[in-house]
This record gives structure tokens, sequence and C-alpha cells, in this order.
């Protein structure tokens, strides 16, 4: 059981460029989650999803977009990226309920460098 | 946005020693949830609280829910090495998002 994969691990990217970061998960759960972690700044909501084909905005949505068009699968895209955006993306996933009897899974995380 | 002011930022102490740390909010929560994170790996759920005044405890950690939900503590009795990683709280309000903490930085010394 794979639980909740990131793609790729590593990128470099240059000012500019756009790029798609994978999620997947094969737990079948209905919530899907991107963060962003920086330096002394804890976790930070990007998006969020509650469901196939549904999308909503977190703490810090801009520069950012996302698309759940399968159930497993959450892409967070980066249209023209920028060295603010340099930064270690997690994405989590849990089923429906309580959420400590349904706690939120976490990827490894993608590490982003973007010069 | 909703802010978690989590402390201490940093902890360094000696194998054996018992660890404190917490979380509080200018905010009311319904959910507190502590999570541990290991280097270059993604936050592990470790203990979650939903009633304030709960006390909760998982082998040598134990949680409080504080009475007036505006706050949450972690105690860790008799550290071991593998104590070691970055620890965070975190807040629930709504039915679906969580906000975190900045973390506390734990290292223990053999």
């Amino acid at each position: 059981n794979a639980g909740v994969t990131q793609t790729p691990k590593f990128r470099v990217l240059k000012t500019g460029q756009s790029m798609t970061l994978l999620c997947a998960q094969d737990m079948n759960h209905e919530y899907m989650y991107w963060y962003r972690q920086d330096p002394g700044m804890g976790l930070r909501l990007i998006h969020y999803s509650v469901g196939e084909g549904t999308t909503a905005k977190g703490e810090v949505p801009d520069g950012y977009n996302v698309s759940r068009l399968k159930k497993q699968n959450f892409l967070l895209g980066l249209e023209s990226a920028a060295p603010s955006q340099t930064s270690v993306y997690f994405c989590a996933s849990r089923a429906q309920g309580a959420v400590g009897n349904q706690p939120q899974h976490f990827g490894d995380g993608t590490r982003l460098s973007i010069l | 946005g909703q802010q978690l002011n989590q402390s201490p930022q940093s902890m360094f102490i000696q194998e054996g020693e018992d660890v404190s740390m917490n979380c509080t909010s200018s905010s009311i929560f319904n959910t507190w949830l502590w999570y541990k994170q290991d280097p270059g790996e993604g936050p592990v759920l470790l203990i979650a609280l939903y009633k304030a005044g709960e006390l909760t405890s998982n082998g040598r950690l134990t949680a409080q829910f504080g009475i007036t939900r505006k706050d949450s503590f972690l105690n860790i009795s008799a550290s071991i090495p593998s104590d070691v990683g970055i620890y965070f709280c975190a807040g629930q309000r709504g039915y679906s998002t969580l906000t975190f903490g900045k973390g506390t930085m734990l290292l223990v010394s053999p």
C-alpha cells in the first residue's frame, strides 16, 4: 500500500517556467490538500479538495492552480514560477469523518527550487 | 488568517529528560492535533484531542486540550534519541481544513 505518493521528489526551475506537481493516493480518500513548508513558517495550506471535481483556496493560493479530475489524483500547477515559490510542497489526503479518527496522511514532499 | 503560536521554537535536551511544548491561539478550535515530522518525511499524527480539558496519552506522549479551547500542550517523558524531529500542533475549526503551528524542533543528545 503506497499511501500518498508525490512526483517528482526534487526539481529545479528557472523563473518563469511552469510545472505541475502530482499527488496520487490509493486509499480512496475524499479529501486532498496541498501545503507548502518554509523554514520557520510551518505548513501553510495552498489549496484543497473535498471531492472529485471540486477545489477550494487555502491560506496561500496566489500563484498556484489545482485540479482534481480523478478522485485519486490532485495536481498542483505553477504557471510562472517565482523564486518566492521555492519551498517544500506536501500533499495530504484523508477520508471523510472526524479529523482525529480520519487523520491527514502526508506524502514525503517535493523539494522545489526556483532560480 | 488564523494564527497558532507554538513554543518553544527549538529545544536541545539530554536523553532521559522530559519535554513540554505548547500551542496557543486567539481563536477557538474544535479539535487539536499533534504531529511529528522526521527529516525528509511528511508529518505523522501523534495525538488527536476533541474536547476541552481532554487529556490523552500515546506511550510516552501526553497531550491536553486546553479548557478555553484556545490552547494545547504536549509532553514527552523520558526522551530518547528517536524523539528527534519537528513537532507541530494543528487546530481545526471547519470540517475539512487544519491550521498548523510553526513547529518545535527537538534535538536529543545521547
